[in-house]
């Protein structure tokens, strides 16, 4: 079973920042099947990034997503403060199907 | 627009069931793997099952031999059938659709299970 670990637990940064997330999977992911989610307080999670690096309908282009094997990592160029929330990275795997999710980071204002 | 519509929360007694129920609307419900996805009082989220076009169907070790996903094409309506109910399975459900490549890309607003005596 493929366990993800996200880090930092919180980021305190300021709008106008950059904001690096990590993602790190206990064996090679591949990349086709990593995504990024997004939530808000009392809201259901929202899609950002499919595919390690393909953002989601709607998504702002400063929200990027890289990596491969066992380290990937979210980007937010530019905070806006509607993006400060908490970001979840998920992976499929298909022997047998299943999707983990890692345990988040929450991007704080500082 | 996509939507997805949980409902049949609320609370239960531990070793009891619960049949959740979410109703899609805004797209072809059939063509669509879906899924359960819960998150407990402040804490991350955990895939609960999922369910493919064909009817084909998957859980976590958690949730195996308690649970059960099922769907009703001609209904546009999802389900998961939930017995024998511990405290730890107190949680926010939310119904979900697959997305590309692995990924969930629209969710409900869930429906609250709380597993209480």
């Amino acid at each position: 079973e493929i366990v993800l670990t996200q880090s930092p637990g919180t980021l305190s940064l300021s709008p106008g920042e950059r904001a690096t997330l990590s993602c790190r999977a206990s064996q090679s992911v591949s990349s086709s099947y990593l995504a990024w989610y997004q939530q808000k307080p009392g809201q259901a999670p929202r899609l950002l990034i499919y595919g390690a690096s393909s953002r989601a309908t709607g998504i702002p282009d400063r929200f990027s997503g890289s990596g491969s094997g066992t380290d990937f990592t979210l980007t937010i160029s530019r905070l806006e403060p509607e993006d400060f929330a908490v970001y979840y990275c998920q992976q499929y795997g298909s022997s047998p199907p299943t999707w983990t999710f890692g345990q988040g980071t929450k991007v704080e204002i500082k | 627009e996509v939507q997805l519509v949980e409902s049949g929360g609320g609370l239960v007694q531990p070793g009891g069931s619960l049949r959740l129920s979410c109703a899609a609307s805004g797209f072809t419900f059939s063509s669509y793997d879906m899924h359960w996805v819960r998150q407990a009082t402040g804490k991350g989220l955990e895939w609960v099952s999922a369910i493919g076009t064909a009817g084909d169907t998957y859980y976590p070790g958690s949730v195996k031999g308690r649970f059960t996903i099922s769907r009703e094409n001609a209904k546009n309506s999802l389900y998961l059938q939930m017995n024998s109910l511990r405290a730890g399975d107190t949680a926010v459900y939310y119904c979900a659709r697959a997305g590309p490549d692995g990924s969930v890309d629209y969710w409900g607003q869930g429906t609250l299970v709380t597993v209480s005596s």
